[in-house]
């Protein structure tokens, strides 16, 4: 089954810096990769997704690429903002579920 | 907005008893999920649903675990014998499309197990 990696486990960076997590998949059939941002105590919800037939997307801050002959996607928030401070989960589907990496801790220190 | 809201919100219970879960999904939604969250890590897959039958469940999701949707509103999910390590965040979700579209997760059921 799909297995979903995703790099670091927590960064901290300066207010207007950038972050940039990493994720792998494993299954080539996955086609949907969507990026979920969970607060502390809340739950996941989505920030951004990409589809296998693109290999950018932008939405204001936040960006993903995707690399489909690597199997790497990454997300990307320029000039971060405290309030970006969260776990970001990054995911992959092909079909009827969607598996969730480990997560990244991101603090944004004012 | 529509959301999808779980009941309850927290459930204490003892080892071995059974626990059910309770979901309303987004009126217009078709398919229907379960995750656990074990506190400080990742949300993992446990069941989706769809067509008033299960089409993919992990490997967590062993004879313990049932869902139902006995009414044309509701999604339950059923521990039949609780475990100290079933104490998690249970999320429901919900979405339009089957594993090409957002989910839209409810607020969660913590379970604690003694």
């Amino acid at each position: 089954g799909e297995n979903v990696e995703q790099h670091p486990s927590t960064l901290s960076v300066q207010e207007g810096d950038s972050a940039v997590i990493k994720c792998t998949y494993s299954d080539s059939a996955s086609n949907y990769f969507p990026w979920y941002k969970q607060e502390l105590g809340k739950r996941p919800q989505l920030i951004i997704d990409i589809r296998s037939n693109v290999g950018e997307k932008k939405d204001q801050r936040i960006a993903v690429t995707l690399n489909k002959t690597a199997k790497h996607f990454s997300l990307h928030i320029t000039e971060t903002q405290p309030e970006d401070s969260a776990v970001y989960f990054c995911a992959a589907s092909g079909g009827d579920k969607v598996i969730f990496g480990p997560g990244t801790s991101l603090s944004v220190i004012p | 907005e529509p959301e999808v809201t779980q009941t309850p919100s927290h459930q204490v219970t003892q080892m071995g008893q059974e626990v059910i879960l309770r979901c309303v999904p987004i009126s217009n939604h078709l398919y229907f999920y379960w995750y656990r969250q074990i506190l400080g890590q990742k949300v993992e897959f446990l069941v989706s649903f769809y067509n008033n039958e299960i089409s993919e469940k992990s490997e967590i999701f062993d004879d313990q675990f049932s869902v139902e949707r006995p009414d044309g509103s509701n999604f339950t999910l059923k521990i039949r014998s609780t475990k100290l390590e079933d104490s998690a965040m249970y999320f429901c979700a919900s979405s339009i499309n089957f594993g090409a579209g957002e989910l839209f997760f409810g607020e969660g059921s913590r379970l604690t197990v003694l």
